[in-house]
C-alpha cells in the first residue's frame, strides 16, 4: 500500500537554528513528490516538485532533497514567518492520486 | 484575482440537513480535486475531475456527490449529514491529470455540523 510518513510531527526552533523536516513514502513507482507549505486558516502552498533521486530544489531559507526511500525539507537559519504546518505528498505510479502525509507543524521562535 | 476559490468558508448546520460546497478555478486547468481534511491536518482525496470527467471516486459515502458543470468548476454537495462529516473541505486543482503536477489549492470551507 502506498505511503506517505512526515517526522518530527512538531518542531520548535530558535530562530536561526536551521533543522530538517523528514518524509518517508513507500509508493509503487513514484512519479513525483512534493512539498508544501499551509499557513493557519489558509489553504496548502506549493514550495517544491522532486522527480528523481538525487534531485535538489531551493527556495530562499528552504531546500528539497530527494532519495529512493525519502525527501529532506532543509531550512537553514530559520525566521519566525517560516512557522507553518509543511505537508509531503507523492504522486505514485497507476494512479492519479496524491498521496499525502500529515505534516510537520513547525514553530520557529524570536 | 483568486486562482481558486471556494464558498462558503464556513457552514455551520444541523445533523440531516443538505448543503452544498462551490469551487472554482480561473487557471485553465484541466483537473480539480476535492479533500477533506481533518482535526489532525490529514488530507485525503475524494473526488476528482479531468475535464469533466471523474477519474478519482475515493471510498466515501455516497451522500457526497461531486459535481462538475464545467472544467473551471467543481462543487461538492452532501446529503443527510452527520456529525462525523465536520472538517476542512479543500478543493484544488492543477494543470492535468496525465502528468504528475503541483496542485493549487483553494482557502478550504470549515463545515461544523451540530
Amino acid at each position: 500500500e502506498d505511503q506517505v510518513t512526515q517526522s518530527p510531527e512538531a518542531l520548535r526552533l530558535q530562530e536561526g537554528e536551521s533543522s530538517s523536516l523528514n518524509c518517508s513514502y513507500t509508493v509503487s513507482g513514484l512519479r513525483g513528490l512534493f512539498w508544501y507549505r499551509q499557513d493557519p486558516g489558509k489553504g496548502p502552498e506549493f514550495l517544491f516538485t522532486l522527480y528523481s533521486a538525487g534531485e535538489e530544489k531551493e527556495k530562499e531559507r528552504l531546500k528539497a532533497t530527494l532519495t529512493k526511500k525519502e525527501s529532506f525539507l532543509h531550512i537553514t537559519a530559520p525566521k519566525p514567518e517560516d512557522s507553518a504546518t509543511y505537508l509531503c505528498a507523492v504522486g505514485a505510479s497507476g494512479t492519479y492520486k496524491y498521496i499525502f502525509g500529515t505534516g510537520t507543524r513547525l514553530k520557529v521562535l524570536a | 484575482d483568486t486562482a481558486v476559490s471556494q464558498t462558503p468558508k464556513y457552514l455551520v448546520t444541523q445533523m440531516g440537513n443538505d448543503k452544498s460546497i462551490k469551487c472554482e478555478q480561473n487557471l485553465g486547468h484541466d483537473t480539480m480535486y476535492w479533500y477533506k481534511q481533518d482535526s489532525k491536518k490529514f488530507l485525503k482525496i475524494m473526488f476528482s475531475y479531468n475535464n469533466k470527467e471523474l477519474i478519482i471516486n475515493e471510498t466515501v459515502p455516497n451522500r457526497f456527490s461531486p459535481k462538475s458543470p464545467d472544467k473551471a468548476h467543481l462543487n461538492l454537495h452532501i446529503n443527510s449529514l452527520e456529525l462525523g462529516d465536520s472538517a476542512v473541505y479543500f478543493c484544488a486543482s492543477s494543470p492535468s491529470s496525465g502528468s504528475v503536477n503541483e496542485q493549487f489549492f483553494g482557502p478550504g470551507t470549515r463545515l461544523t455540523v451540530l
